[in-house]
């Protein structure tokens, strides 16, 4: 199993342009998360998704967009993007179920700088 | 997160001691997970602890959970240059493995 991956691993965007943040997983997990992380901040939850054509909010979910038409992938958007949006993202899978008996397993991160 | 609080926030210690971080949850903890990260890495699982009181270890590294589900520790025995990295705590406080409260992060150097 690839286990949990992201494309691209680097990017730089201009103010204003748009990009998609990739993330598929292999493993069949029902859910699937987006997190970013700021120095001194830890992780900060975007969006998730408990299944396919399932997604909601998370902690700081302004300024993005994902959709979850296959169990495998959640991509993430960026409408519009800011120099605030300058983060590392990593995405996220889990089996789910209440309560979860494992664990969330991360993909290696996407670095984006927005300029 | 001010749910989550982790201490200390880096930590220095010769190769051969021992440390221990701690994670303090303002809300109940459904699960606690502690992952490691090398720089500019992704995230590695450690352990997952759920039950009041549990204690889990693996090679060298201990974590624990309170009986109250309110804090956790992690500890590391006879500290190496591999245990270099940033440890960070994830708290379950709403039974559900995706939305996870992630702590700041224990940077943790490893002295020879």
């Amino acid at each position: 199993n690839a286990g949990v991956t992201q494309t691209p691993k680097f990017q730089v965007l201009k103010t204003g342009q748009s990009m998609t943040l990739q993330c598929a997983q292999d493993m069949n997990h029902e859910y699937m998360s987006w997190y970013r992380q700021d120095p001194g901040m830890g992780l900060r939850l975007i969006h998730y998704s408990v299944g396919a054509g399932i997604t909601d909010q998370g902690e700081v979910p302004n300024g993005y967009n994902v959709s979850r038409s296959t169990t495998e992938d959640f991509p993430l958007r960026l409408l519009s993007a800011a120099p605030s949006q300058t983060s590392v993202y990593f995405c996220a899978s889990s089996y789910g179920g209440t309560p979860p008996t494992d664990t969330q397993y991360f993909g290696p991160g996407t670095r984006l700088t927005v300029l | 997160s001010q749910e989550l609080e982790q201490s200390p926030q880096s930590l220095i210690v010769q190769e051969g001691k021992n440390l221990t971080i701690n994670c303090t949850s303002s809300k109940t903890l459904y699960g606690l997970y502690w992952y490691k990260q090398k720089y500019g890495e992704g995230l590695i699982f450690l352990m997952m602890l759920q039950k009041g009181g549990e204690e889990k270890s693996h090679e060298k590294i201990t974590a624990k959970l309170d009986e109250k589900k309110q804090q956790s520790s992690l500890h590391i025995t006879a500290s190496q240059p591999s245990h270099a990295g940033i440890y960070l705590c994830g708290a379950d406080h709403r039974r559900a493995a995706s939305k996870l409260t992630f702590g700041t992060g224990t940077r943790l150097q490893v002295t020879l």
